[in-house]
């Protein structure tokens, strides 16, 4: 049961132009949210988070908007940059979990064209 | 920038063989953990840790085995390896946020290939 789906595999923009990468998760659990940046071979970097208490988290061209009754968030990325191409995954964890797990989408591969 | 460190990064290893992956981070955190993750899929848990002497299993089933002797060192063990267990497997360490907001700070991985 995929918990924290990311329904689009990949995504292609122009640099300067606005990312929108999508994501759905369906535990009512689930009030925390991360953003994190893959490059191939690498491990993830955590990008922004947000907790379920607000809808919106800014942090330089980054932005997460969380809507919690269609349990669904995206990340924005204005302006987009080459360097910005790189696989996007977003994860959720609740404060019933003890451990602080996170549960994983498929991730989004973005490019980024010059 | 986190400082939490893999090693080694690549491995090419025959079937059969004992391996250990490192994995090491200096912030002091109490929370460390295991990945996996196969190209074009999600990172799935395999091991986490509450701290020295604390283990516990994740949500995918692994062969592997870990340990928490120092706060710092968190290595993964596969007593013999095969070629299903070729993956890339990520560790990541976190400090309590409180109201369950851990931020996760991962290491650059280990490409693992079992021939």
């Amino acid at each position: 049961d995929q918990q924290v789906k990311q329904n689009s595999p990949s995504l292609s923009v122009q640099e300067g132009r606005i990312s929108i990468l999508n994501c759905d998760y369906t535990n009512s659990m689930f009030d925390y949210f991360l953003w994190y940046k893959k490059y191939p071979a690498e491990g993830p970097t955590f990008l922004i988070s947000i907790s379920s208490i607000k809808d919106k988290n800014e942090d330089g061209r980054f932005t997460v908007f969380l809507n919690k009754s269609a349990k669904h968030l995206s990340l924005h990325i204005v302006p987009s940059q080459p360097g910005d191409s790189a696989v996007y995954f977003c994860a959720a964890t609740g404060s019933g979990t003890s451990y602080g797990k996170l549960t994983f989408g498929q991730g989004t591969i973005l490019t980024v064209h010059p | 920038e986190a400082d939490i460190y893999q090693t080694p990064r690549y491995l090419v290893i025959g079937t059969g063989k004992k391996i250990t992956l490192e994995c090491s981070q200096t912030m002091g955190h109490d929370k460390m953990y295991w990945y996996q993750q196969d190209p074009g899929m999600e990172l799935h848990l395999i091991h986490y840790s509450y701290g020295v002497n604390s283990t516990e299993k994740g949500d995918l089933s692994s062969e592997s085995t870990v340990s928490r002797i120092r706060t710092e060192h968190f290595p993964l063990t596969l007593e013999s390896a095969r070629p299903s267990h070729t993956s890339q497997y990520l560790c990541a360490s976190s400090e309590y946020g409180g109201g369950g907001t851990d931020t996760q700070y991962f290491g650059p991985g280990t490409r693992l290939t079992v021939l």
